[in-house]
């Protein structure tokens, strides 16, 4: 299966604390993205790493990637409150261009 | 900054009935897509659009689905017949190549 696992499905932090979520494929993976969904709305895209990249960061957000291991992970530091919502990878298959997603993490961060 | 807009944001609609969703990519992306998330669950592709034609599609677009860039801006999503279970949130996505962009999306409400 294409799918993507993401782990926790759901996450419950204090505000200032950091937040992991992990994301896995049975497929290899290539351009892995980030998005952020709040409750019914749209999918914000966060940051893309590309299959020969390791890590990247963008602001308060830290990506790694393990290539062998099929899987990423998105750290989200000194979280906010306004961070609440839910995360998805998604990584890039086949030659259409066309995105697999995973279950998705929900991370809520109380005040 | 570019981005992609759909329209409406909300559609009701009678079993049966065709409803057309509309969707502005940004204007110099090459690769098009329509994806769609049941209540609570994961974002599942439909189908990818490139070069006037489709590319890719999934299980999911059967025949009720059709796609169209009638007029180089636009990019439609059509269900023919809806049925209840087509009650999702509809999004569509552009891309110059792998970092996809999602427009708000367009609530299906199928009765």
């Amino acid at each position: 299966s294409q799918q993507g696992e993401e782990d926790p499905q759901a996450l419950s932090i204090q505000e200032g604390e950091n937040a992991t979520m992990n994301c896995s494929y049975k497929t290899s993976i290539n351009n892995l993205q980030w998005y952020r969904q709040n409750s019914g709305r749209g999918l914000v895209h966060l940051i893309l790493i590309r299959s020969n990249e390791r890590e990247k960061h963008s602001g308060r957000l830290r990506v790694t990637l393990d290539t062998s291991k099929k899987s990423s992970s998105l750290l989200i530091t000194a979280s906010r409150a306004a961070d609440t919502a839910s995360y998805f990878c998604a990584n890039l298959s086949g030659n259409t261009g066309k995105l697999i997603f995973g279950q998705g993490t929900t991370l809520q961060v109380k005040p | 900054e570019p981005e992609v807009t759909q329209t409406p944001s909300h559609q009701v609609t009678q079993m049966g009935q065709e409803v057309i969703l509309r969707c502005v990519p940004i204007s110099n992306h090459l690769y098009f897509y329509w994806y769609r998330q049941i209540l609570g669950q994961k974002v599942e592709f439909l189908v990818s659009f490139y070069n006037n034609e489709i590319s890719e599609k999934s299980e999911i677009f059967d025949d009720q689905f059709s796609v169209e860039r009638p007029d180089g801006s636009n990019f439609t999503l059509k269900i023919r017949s809806t049925k209840l279970e087509d009650s999702a949130m509809y999004f569509c996505a552009s891309s110059v190549w792998g970092e996809a962009y999602f427009g708000p999306g367009t609530r299906l409400t199928v009765l």
